[in-house]
């Protein structure tokens, strides 16, 4: 119930082409989804996060979209650019703020 | 205003020793953490501190302790280094719950330990 299931392992997208990532969670208590974007020798940094009370958020290029009853979320990058490229993971936490981290995406965008 | 820093950035061992993995943050927040990144493992938790004198175990907690004596500085210990141990090591901090932005973790870039 704790774990959070990221897919795909990893992933090649054409340059100005759509990447999606998927997770799924179990526990329904988890009230807040980050996705957290990591380049080689560095640590992870925020990308964008959702609360459950909303279906979409976008900034820029990115989008989660949030599907309550499938206890499902998901990343689009619109024109995906070489400058994309990184390892991609999800996550999911509740009231006691604990993140339960997804195994991570590796994206790579082919110019 | 460094964010969070870690030292060293590369370390080996050889089995058995013991040594301490650096970490400081300047953003005076009250809730730091480790974590191991391992390929395919996503980042798991070892121990977390909600405030000086505060600490608590994560999800892999064993073979490392941890102390935090002020708000700035967490150092992770690795009591007698295992090949298992072998790891990227990530250090992170967030403001209290409630305060700024919801939840999020600011990382370092990260220590990554061999153990031979």
């Amino acid at each position: 119930q704790q774990q959070v299931k990221q897919s795909p392992q990893s992933l090649i997208v054409q340059k100005g082409g759509i990447s999606i990532i998927n997770c799924a969670y179990e526990n329904t208590a988890f009230d807040y989804f980050p996705w957290y974007q990591q380049f080689p020798g560095k640590g992870p940094a925020l990308l964008i996060a959702i609360r459950p009370d909303v279906s979409e958020k976008k900034e820029g290029r990115f989008t989660i979209s949030f599907n309550k009853s499938a206890k499902q979320f998901s990343l689009h990058i619109m024109d995906s650019q070489p400058g994309d490229s990184a390892t991609y993971f999800c996550a999911a936490s509740f009231s006691n703020y604990q993140l339960i981290w997804g195994a991570g995406t590796k994206l790579i965008i082919k110019p | 205003n460094a964010g969070v820093t870690q030292t060293p950035k590369f370390q080996v061992l050889k089995t058995g020793q013991s040594m301490t993995l650096q970490c400081a943050q300047d953003m005076n927040h009250e809730y730091m953490s480790w974590y191991r990144q391992d390929p395919g493992m996503g980042l798991r938790l070892i121990h977390y501190s909600v405030g000086a004198g505060i600490t608590d175990q994560g999800e892999v907690p064993n073979g490392y302790n941890v102390s935090r004596s002020t708000t700035e500085d967490f150092p992770l210990r690795l009591l007698s280094a295992a090949p298992s141990q072998t790891s990227v090591y990530f250090c992170a901090s967030r403001t209290h719950p409630g305060q700024g932005s919801y939840n999020e973790q600011f990382f370092g870039p990260g220590t990554r330990l061999t153990v031979l």
